[in-house]
C-alpha cells in the first residue's frame, strides 16, 4: 500500500529565508505527484504539478522536483513571505486501472515570521 | 469562475439526520472524487467517479453514496449521520492526465 510522508511535520522560518519541503513515497510506480497548499480553514490549492516522467517544474519562486526512483519529492521555495505561511501537502496518483487514487502526505505547517 | 462549487460550507447534523452534500465543476472533468480530511488523520477518498454513469468507493466509503447523472455534479449523500463523520468534506474533480482542482470544502458537525 502507497504510503506518503512529509517531513518536516512543522517548520518557522525567519522572512526571507531559502527552504526546501520533503516529500516520500513508498511506491515508485506512480503517475504523477502534485503540491497543494492549504491555509487555515480552506481548501487546497494547487501549486504543481510534476509527471512521472519530468523531473521538476518551476512556478514563481516554487521549484519541485520528483526522484521516482528514490520515492521522493522536494519543493523549494525562494525567498520565503508570510504570506508562504500555510500548510503544504504532496499527494502521488498510483498508476492503477482509473489512475484515480491520490495518496496524500499529512502535511508540513510552514510559519514565515516577519 | 472556473472551479469547483460545494454546497453547504457549515452544516449542523443530528445524529440519524441524512443530507446530501452538493459539489459541481464547469471545467469538463471527467474524474470527480469526495475526500474527508480529519485531524492526524489527512485526507482519505470517500468515493470518486471516472465519468457520467460510473462510481466506484475509495478508502472510507461507509456511510456515504454517490451519484453522477452529469459531468457536472457529483453529489455526496450521508444516508444517516454518526459523530464520527464529523468532518471536513472536499470535492475535487480533475481532467485525463491533470491535476486535481478541490472545492472550498464543507465543514459538517454531527451532533
Amino acid at each position: 500500500k502507497q504510503e506518503v510522508t512529509q517531513i518536516p511535520a512543522a517548520l518557522s522560518v525567519p522572512e526571507g529565508e531559502n527552504l526546501v519541503l520533503n516529500c516520500s513515497f513508498t511506491d515508485s510506480a506512480i503517475y504523477n505527484l502534485q503540491w497543494f497548499r492549504q491555509d487555515p480553514g480552506k481548501g487546497l490549492t494547487s501549486l504543481l504539478l510534476i509527471q512521472s516522467s519530468q523531473r521538476e517544474q518551476t512556478s514563481g519562486r516554487l521549484n519541485a522536483s520528483l526522484d521516482k526512483s528514490s520515492g521522493r519529492s522536494t519543493l523549494y521555495i525562494a525567498a520565503s513571505q508570510p504570506g508562504d505561511s500555510a500548510t503544504y501537502l504532496c499527494a502521488v496518483r498510483e498508476r492503477d486501472n482509473y489512475g484515480q487514487n491520490f495518496v496524500f502526505g499529512p502535511g508540513t505547517r510552514l510559519s514565515v515570521l516577519p | 469562475n472556473a472551479g469547483v462549487t460545494q454546497t453547504p460550507k457549515f452544516q449542523v447534523l443530528k445524529t440519524g439526520q441524512s443530507m446530501t452534500l452538493q459539489c459541481a465543476q464547469d471545467m469538463n472533468h471527467e474524474y470527480m472524487s469526495w475526500y474527508r480530511q480529519d485531524p492526524g488523520m489527512g485526507l482519505r477518498l470517500i468515493h470518486y467517479s471516472v465519468g457520467a454513469g460510473i462510481t466506484d468507493q475509495g478508502e472510507v466509503p461507509n456511510g456515504y453514496n454517490v451519484s453522477r447523472s452529469t459531468t457536472e455534479d457529483f453529489p455526496l449523500r450521508l444516508l444517516s449521520a454518526a459523530p464520527s463523520q464529523t468532518s471536513v468534506y472536499f470535492c475535487a474533480s480533475r481532467a485525463t492526465g491533470g491535476g486535481y482542482t478541490f472545492g472550498s470544502g464543507t465543514r459538517l458537525t454531527v451532533v
